[in-house]
């Protein structure tokens, strides 16, 4: 079964608007990693942060992490056409170390 | 850098058919990975290596064999294809100083009839 489940499954928004997409995981993580998919392509890795950190920021990107409530949020800020994409979040667990577990990934789809 | 070069692009195989899909990397990246990627499904791990001459066993290895005799090279083997094998396959390499980010390659897109 899949360790990180991404919510919503597709997400489609106006050109400029604000973008969230959550995941949520089981077990315990070392770090958990945020990746982007365009349409027939490879992943792109966006953002990794770790399990004692709680938020980070990269350009228009920002993840929060609550291992509390093992989830993470990926928010996309002014989003333009170009981030038109599939967003996955992957796990780096605990146990089994030299993994990567994917979730099922966000279909985000910005409107001009 | 070329990074994470995968061959071929697409691949239509008949069931019984073997074949070997390539991925090579000029990173000196230590781990390398592959995936399947299915509609719906995410990415799931096949099989992994965390250094020349190591393997282990994803998260569905079954139908697939690997193997790892340079840091550069990470072949895929499908012995005998079935058509439940018909995916998109997706290898990786990371640095194996930490947990760092996984490079992606392209991708080979295999059908079996």
């Amino acid at each position: 079964s899949q360790q990180g489940e991404e919510d919503p499954q597709a997400l489609s928004i106006q050109e400029g608007e604000n973008a969230t997409m959550n995941c949520s995981y089981k077990t315990s993580i070392n770090n958990l990693q945020w990746y982007r998919q365009n349409s027939g392509r490879g992943l792109v890795h966006l953002i990794l942060i770790r399990s004692n950190e709680r938020e980070k920021h990269s350009g228009r990107l920002r993840v929060t992490l609550d291992t509390s409530k093992k989830s993470s949020s990926l928010l996309i800020t002014a989003s333009r056409a170009a981030d038109t994409a599939s967003y996955f979040c992957a796990t780096v667990l605990v146990q089994g170390a030299q993994k990567l577990v994917f979730g099922q990934g966000t279909r985000l789809t910005i409107n001009p | 850098n070329a990074g994470v070069t995968q061959t071929p692009k697409f691949q239509v195989l008949k069931t019984g058919q073997s074949m070997t899909l390539q991925c090579a990397q000029d990173m000196n990246h230590e781990y390398m990975s592959w995936y399947r990627q299915d509609p719906g499904m995410g990415l799931r791990l096949i099989h992994y290596s965390v250094g020349a001459g190591i393997t282990d066993q994803g998260e569905v290895p079954n139908g697939y064999n690997v193997s790892r005799s340079t840091t550069e090279d990470f072949p895929l083997r499908l012995l005998s294809a079935a058509p439940s094998q018909t995916s998109v396959y997706f290898c990786a390499s990371r640095s194996g100083q930490g947990w760092n980010e996984q490079y992606f390659g392209p991708g080979t897109r295999l059908t079996v009839t």
